[in-house]
């Protein structure tokens, strides 16, 4: 498998900007989850997906971020409008899970930069 | 909810030291806890974990001990090489026959010198 697959690697924008980041998991897995990371906060929970369902978004900063899950092999993290405190790398992780917490596998991340 | 301390935010050891780090907790219903290594441009990568029915784990040249009383738990590397040089993440969950999402630590920065 070729892992958690993650477009694109970096991404410069202008405030204002839209910006979508998308993220392909690996096969069979069942949980997907958004993270953000930055030096100042470090890794951060921005929402994750059971079987496509999102469970829990309560990180999600602001109604300018938005994720989906259309099937099991595709998601997005879209942000709209972007600001330049949105700079971080956002990486997407899956996961299998039994009877609880499983191993997270993490894609490459992507690097926004919001000028 | 769950809150994750780790210590020291960068570490530098000669190449063949041993490293430690070292992570608290806050929820003492939390019962697993990964290690994850993150390489420069690269996603973390999970190292070793342990859950709380064990006290400690090792693999190889790395080790995690537990202590639930105090809730901490410490990540060993022994004979510590370049390759080692990374970012550490410890994490907490509680476990059970639900999912329960990963709280992280901040990460240490590992930098072994040859």
């Amino acid at each position: 498998d070729a892992g958690v697959i993650q477009s694109p690697r970096h991404e410069v924008t202008e405030m204002g900007q839209e910006v979508t980041l998308r993220c392909k998991p690996i096969s069979g897995h069942d949980y997907l989850f958004w993270y953000r990371q930055t030096m100042m906060r470090g890794l951060e929970l921005l929402i994750y997906f059971n079987n496509n369902v999102p469970i829990d978004d309560s990180g999600m900063p602001e109604d300018r971020f938005s994720a989906k899950m259309p099937n099991a092999s595709f998601s997005t993290l879209k942000i709209q409008p972007s600001e330049p405190r949105d700079s971080a790398v956002y990486f997407c992780a899956s996961s299998l899970a039994h009877g609880g917490v499983g191993e997270q596998y993490f894609g490459p991340g992507t690097r926004l930069t919001v000028t | 909810g769950e809150n994750v301390e780790q210590h020291p935010s960068t570490l530098s050891v000669q190449e063949g030291d041993s490293a430690v780090i070292k992570c608290t907790y806050s929820d003492s219903a939390s019962n697993y806890f990964p290690w994850y290594k993150q390489e420069l441009g690269k996603g973390p990568q999970l190292i070793i974990d342990i859950r709380s029915n064990v006290g400690e784990k090792k693999d190889q040249r790395i080790a995690v001990t537990l202590n639930k009383t105090a809730k901490h738990f410490s990540l060993h590397i022994t004979e510590t090489q370049p390759e080692d040089s990374a970012v550490y993440f410890c994490a907490a969950s509680f476990s059970d026959s639900g999912y329960s999402t990963l709280t992280f630590g901040k990460g240490t920065m590992l930098l072994v010198s040859p």
